[in-house]
């Protein structure tokens, strides 16, 4: 069974510094992976996607890293603003299942001014 | 009007209300998705919709009942509901390919009294 677990829970940061946040899975079977950010109370924003044959994809100052055999991924946040703070949550989308995605339980960031 | 929207925002009802919440996409996907989002708790698929068939219907309670009239639209019809089912409840998009992002809306949050 797919499994998603990210690391830390919860962070805390002072503004400008680089950061990255931790999604692992237990099974490599997977078409994609999907990154989200959520303000407390609202809906998701879906940040990147990484398909399984990528490595890494970037928008802005985030870059998102897959490394499938080893089921992991990464997301990079360069130069945080307090804008960013959220949560981060990463889901995948199994390859024994058109429709279903498997989440973490997500990344509560905290930038501080 | 882009995205993904959910109405209502906030809904607070009794447990012997009926009552209804609405999505609609305008982004042109063909698979449609409810999620239910508590606290503390990975996000939970409850219904998946194709191309306005359901496609997936995972172990929800009969006391929540989806309604897919057309590819831009989706309903979620509660009744009897218990204090429990209160919780942030969001809709999300997609085109209908393993290999797509999905859109989410604000969510509706739901409080049963």
């Amino acid at each position: 069974k797919q499994e998603v677990t990210q690391i830390p829970a919860a962070l805390s940061v002072p503004e400008g510094e680089n950061l990255v946040l931790n999604c692992s899975f237990t099974d490599s079977a997977i078409y994609n992976l999907q990154w989200f950010r959520q303000d407390p109370g609202k809906g998701l924003t879906s940040l990147l996607l990484i398909q399984s044959s990528q490595r890494e994809q970037t928008s802005g100052r985030l870059n998102a890293s897959l490394d499938k055999s080893s089921g992991r991924s990464t997301l990079y946040i360069a130069a945080s603003q307090p804008g960013d703070s959220a949560t981060y949550l990463c889901a995948v989308r199994p390859e024994d299942s058109n429709y279903q995605l498997i989440w973490g339980a997500g990344t509560k960031l905290i930038i501080k001014p | 009007e882009t995205g993904v929207t959910q109405t209502p925002r906030h809904l607070v009802m009794g447990m012997t209300n009926k009552k209804s919440l609405k999505c609609e996409q305008h982004l042109g996907h063909n698979a449609m998705y409810w999620y239910k989002q508590s606290a503390k708790k990975p996000l939970e698929l409850m219904f998946v919709y194709s191309l306005e068939e359901r496609v997936e219907n995972n172990s929800v309670p009969s006391r929540f009942s989806p309604e897919c009239p057309n590819s831009s639209h989706l309903f979620l019809h509660l009744h009897t509901l218990q204090p429990e089912d209160s919780a942030l409840y969001l809709c999300a998009s997609s085109q209908s390919s393993v290999n797509t992002e999905a859109f989410f809306g604000q969510g509706t949050r739901l409080t049963v009294v």
